[in-house]
């Protein structure tokens, strides 16, 4: 059985602090790690994507996340947060055959002025 | 390249009424799949279609719920009769690989309100 847990419901920073959000995993066999973003009304976006190469992962809008297999964590971070970037995000995990992902709950990043 | 289109974007219908929803996913994708995304919660998935083949459909409620992908591109999603439970956003995502490890391209979803 595969799944991730996203630590925090909500996260507020200001603008131009660091982002984290956290996510840990639960995997039987080596996993893909994946982050999404979902703005208002609209459906989820790839961030970046873990597949077993490089353990810090860089994706788009600045982010990025780090695999620690010892932590089985895969936590998401920013240097400096934008207004642009408050939005749901989300972790997921695959590590079953035809690409089988499983979504954790969601955080919700609110960036204060 | 387009990206995955989902209509309607809204609706809303009263319990015990039917309704479907279509996805036309980018053009040669090979993987299709439909998830539920209940307000709060991450997105579920219902169905994974490979071509026009069912790869996994173990959290489809098949006494309400049904799909297909018909010649191994455009997908329905139909569910019949609606409970209030089934008020989500419903959101198609499709994908060029058959291995793990790929990105699904999602579409904007659909959003169902059961009365």
């Amino acid at each position: 059985a595969q799944s991730v847990t996203q630590l925090g419901s909500h996260v507020s920073v200001s603008e131009g602090a660091l982002v984290l959000l956290r996510c840990n995993y639960s995997s039987s066999v080596p996993p893909y790690l994946f982050w999404y973003v979902q703005y208002p009304n609209q459906g989820l976006q790839l961030l970046l994507k873990y597949t077993s190469a490089a353990t810090l992962v860089k994706g788009i809008n600045g982010f990025e996340a780090e695999f620690k297999k010892s932590e089985t964590s895969f936590h998401l971070t920013k240097p400096s947060a934008h207004m642009s970037d408050a939005a749901e995000y989300f972790c997921a995990v695959s590590s079953g055959g035809y690409q089988k992902v499983t979504f954790g709950t969601g955080t919700k990043l609110q960036v204060i002025p | 390249e387009a990206g995955v289109a989902q209509s309607p974007r809204y609706k809303i219908i009263e319990k015990r009424q039917s309704v479907a929803f279509w996805c036309n996913p980018i053009s040669g994708h090979a993987t299709l799949y439909w998830y539920q995304q209940i307000l709060g919660q991450g997105p579920k998935l219902l169905i994974q279609f490979q071509n026009n083949g069912v790869v996994d459909d173990s959290q489809l409620p098949k006494d309400r719920f049904s799909a297909e992908r018909l010649k191994g591109v455009d997908s329905t999603l139909k569910i019949q009769p609606a409970k209030l439970e089934d008020s989500a956003v419903y959101l198609c995502a499709s994908s060029s690989e058959t291995g793990r490890g790929h990105g699904y391209t999602f579409g904007s979803g659909t959003r169902l309100t059961v009365v």
